[in-house]
């Protein structure tokens, strides 16, 4: 969906680095996700806020943060990569209210490798 | 925790029907069925939800069963875009409860 867009697409890094992924909406979502899938996995849920002043774990947040900078941004970070962490990840946004309440809006998705 | 199970892959000629099954035996009276599709590596895609009745809309038809234990998804008439990985996830609608997407069902359209 153009409208939630994930930056950048592709990284690869080194362990040990700290690296940011970024994500932006124009959808006028409160409710922004983190989601990491591994090959031939499923996606799970690594953090994910309500708005700006809640942030929340999810199912794997070990080895991860965020930072919920405006209504539009949410961004993950990894403070120190490792190898295990080379994934797909994915930002979500959804809207509480109304039928869109049942959708999330996924962005493009950020291929990271930890070399 | 894993509430869905669903087969692995399917394959489905196209232009014909496509049935995904899904079976959510511990489902709770306030949780819906949910179904997202992933295409390639994009990012997932809402399809459809429901909670007893049958429903439908323009991409597919979802069947729940009266015990509400299982569940089918289906697409009218596959197209070879319709080839995808399949989520089917129960969940309580409008709160703050994660979708938990399991691994899915592989659809492979077959021209």
């Amino acid at each position: 969906d153009a409208d939630v867009t994930q930056t950048p697409r592709n990284r690869i890094t080194k362990t040990g680095k700290r690296i940011m992924l970024e994500c932006s909406q124009t959808k006028g979502h409160d409710r922004m996700y983190w989601y990491r899938q591994d090959p031939g996995l499923g996606l799970r849920l690594i953090y994910y806020s309500f708005d700006v002043k809640d942030i929340n774990k999810g199912e794997i947040s070990d080895g991860y943060s965020v930072s919920r900078q405006a209504q539009a941004k949410f961004s993950l970070s990894l403070e120190s990569a490792i190898p295990n962490q080379t994934a797909l990840y994915f930002c979500a946004t959804s809207d509480p209210r109304g039928l869109a309440g049942v959708e999330q809006f996924f962005g493009p998705g950020t291929r990271l490798t930890v070399l | 925790d894993a509430k869905t199970t669903q087969p692995p892959s399917m394959d489905c000629a196209e232009g014909r029907a496509a049935n995904l099954p899904c079976n959510h035996s511990t489902i709770s009276g306030n949780e819906y069925v949910y179904w997202y599709r992933q295409i390639h590596s994009q990012g997932p895609q809402y399809i459809i939800h429901g909670l007893k009745n049958n429903e439908t809309n323009e991409m597919a038809s979802l069947i729940i069963t009266e015990d509400r234990k299982s569940s089918t998804l289906i697409l009218p008439h596959a197209t070879l875009r319709d080839t995808a990985v399949y989520y089917c996830i129960v969940r309580v609608v409008y709160t703050g409860n994660q979708f938990y997407f399991g691994t899915g069902t592989s659809l492979t359209v077959i021209p």
